[in-house]
């Protein structure tokens, strides 16, 4: 079946320090990889996303590659602030189009 | 702003009561989706819309029914609420049936089953 594996959190940074939250997932045919961010009391946005194998997403700063090879598409961020500190999903869109599997999410705390 | 509308924002309900938690959008969007959120299992689909008239189970669909009552709104009814249904719920839309697409959330409405 189709799943979504994130990093388990929380993941704690200081402030301008670089940030990854691993993301893997398994899925029957070509996905759509996404991810979103939700800040405290909020829905959650979408971030980011990548349609086809290699492509780069970016969005304020933070950035994913689609990796087919490794089925992974790992959020990175150059140098983190204390406004990112959120609830980072991973998600994917596959086959008809209309059932998204999210990850479980990894809460991100960064200190001034 | 436009965007995806719920209310109430916070519910507390006595087991076995119902109630129906309001969605609306004003973006033309096709498609709209109410989900599950608890805590260490992400999101789950409940019931989906995939265009005006049509609606179908997603992940966990039981206890609750849904109603598209246009293009704009979409409904998700508790009839008889239960404990296992306290969660924060949210609907989102999107505008197309593709893959590139993502959604728009609402900002949720937390349920209290007491």
């Amino acid at each position: 079946g189709n799943s979504v594996t994130q990093m388990e959190g929380p993941v704690t940074l200081s402030e301008e320090a670089f940030l990854t939250i691993n993301c893997t997932y398994t899925a029957t045919g070509y996905p759509s990889l996404f991810w979103y961010v939700q800040y405290p009391g909020e829905g959650l946005q979408l971030l980011l996303k990548a349609t086809k194998a290699d492509d780069k997403g970016s969005n304020k700063g933070f950035e994913a590659t689609y990796r087919k090879e490794t089925t992974s598409f790992h959020l990175e961020k150059g140098s983190v602030q204390v406004s990112d500190s959120a609830v980072y999903f991973c998600a994917l869109i596959v086959g008809g189009g209309f059932k998204t599997i999210f990850g479980a999410g990894t809460r991100l705390f960064v200190k001034a | 702003n436009a965007g995806v509308t719920q209310t109430p924002k916070f519910q507390v309900l006595k087991t076995g009561q119902s109630m129906t938690l309001q969605c609306a959008q004003d973006m033309n969007h096709n498609s709209m989706y109410w989900y599950r959120q608890d805590p260490g299992m992400g999101l789950r689909l409940i019931y989906y819309s995939a265009s005006e008239g049509t609606t179908d189970k997603g992940e966990v669909p039981n206890g609750y029914n849904v109603s598209r009552l246009n293009k704009r709104e979409f409904s998700l009814r508790l009839e008889s609420a239960a404990p296992s249904q306290t969660s924060v719920y949210f609907c989102a839309s999107r505008t197309g049936q593709g893959l590139d697409y993502g959604y728009t959330f609402g900002s949720g409405t937390r349920l209290t089953v007491v």
